[in-house]
């Protein structure tokens, strides 16, 4: 029964390189989201995709940064020309196909993946 | 706007006795969720509670519960029996509110680290 799982664990990168950051979700979830934790920070919503399509994406950068699931394989997050200040963790969380209840709250918990270290130099 | 609020950047907690972690929260929806994550040294986000706007009942999983006090917009963490193995940090978040269907955009505070001390 394996959770969310994200690679590379580390990744160090020079400045103008770009970075592929992957996750795979938890089987049956087709939500997949990602999140930016800086240090000393809390984590912070980039973007929502179902699967071929982008359902929220108001926390990406505008530039150089974007994402994609496609039908076959992981979710990938790209972010080109890195520069030090992309230097963060970087989680995905996935959750299934289900609407909670209108009016409960009832909702279910984020799984998130033990995230992607990105140094850049 | 929909905001999480952490005051507290660290505490130190004395094994085996009980320790709360506050957070306060601010919104205008009537339905909202709202999380506890561990995160420990290693990195990974470990979820530990969740507690709906229309629960009447404080949630608890095993050693840590949930104090929701709804009109004083708080949602505080209580580990009771602290172990060593408590020492991370720990987010509060909350669910935002809908969004074209969607159920799981959650807002961070910035976190509690906390120390148990043998």
């Amino acid at each position: 029964n394996a959770g969310v799982m994200q690679n590379p664990r580390h990744l160090v990168r020079r400045r103008g390189q770009e970075a592929r950051l992957r996750c795979s979700p938890m089987k049956g979830h087709s939500h997949v989201y990602w999140y930016r934790q800086l240090p000393e920070e809390g984590l912070k919503f980039m973007v929502y995709l179902q699967k071929e399509n982008i359902i929220d994406e108001s926390g990406m950068p505008k530039e150089r940064f974007s994402a994609e699931f496609p039908k076959e394989g992981p979710s990938i997050l790209r972010i080109q020309q890195v520069v030090r200040g992309d230097s963060a963790a970087y989680f995905c969380a996935s959750s299934p196909p289900r609407r909670e209840p209108p009016g409960t709250g009832a909702n279910l918990p984020l799984h998130f993946g033990n995230g992607t270290r990105l140094t850049v130099t | 706007a929909q905001k999480i609020t952490q005051t507290q950047p660290g505490m130190f907690v004395q094994e085996k006795e009980a320790v709360t972690l506050d957070c306060t929260y601010d919104t205008s929806d009537q339905s909202y969720g709202l999380f506890w994550y561990k995160q420990p040294s290693s990195g990974e986000m470990i979820f530990l509670i969740y507690q709906g706007s229309y629960d009447e009942q404080n949630a608890t999983e095993g050693r840590y519960s949930l104090n929701f006090q709804k009109a004083r917009k708080s949602a505080n963490l209580v580990i009771s029996a602290s172990q060593l193995g408590d020492s991370a940090m720990y987010f509060c978040a909350m669910r935002e509110a809908r969004f074209r269907g969607a159920t799981n955009k959650l807002i961070f505070g910035t976190g509690t680290l906390l120390a148990v001390q043998p």
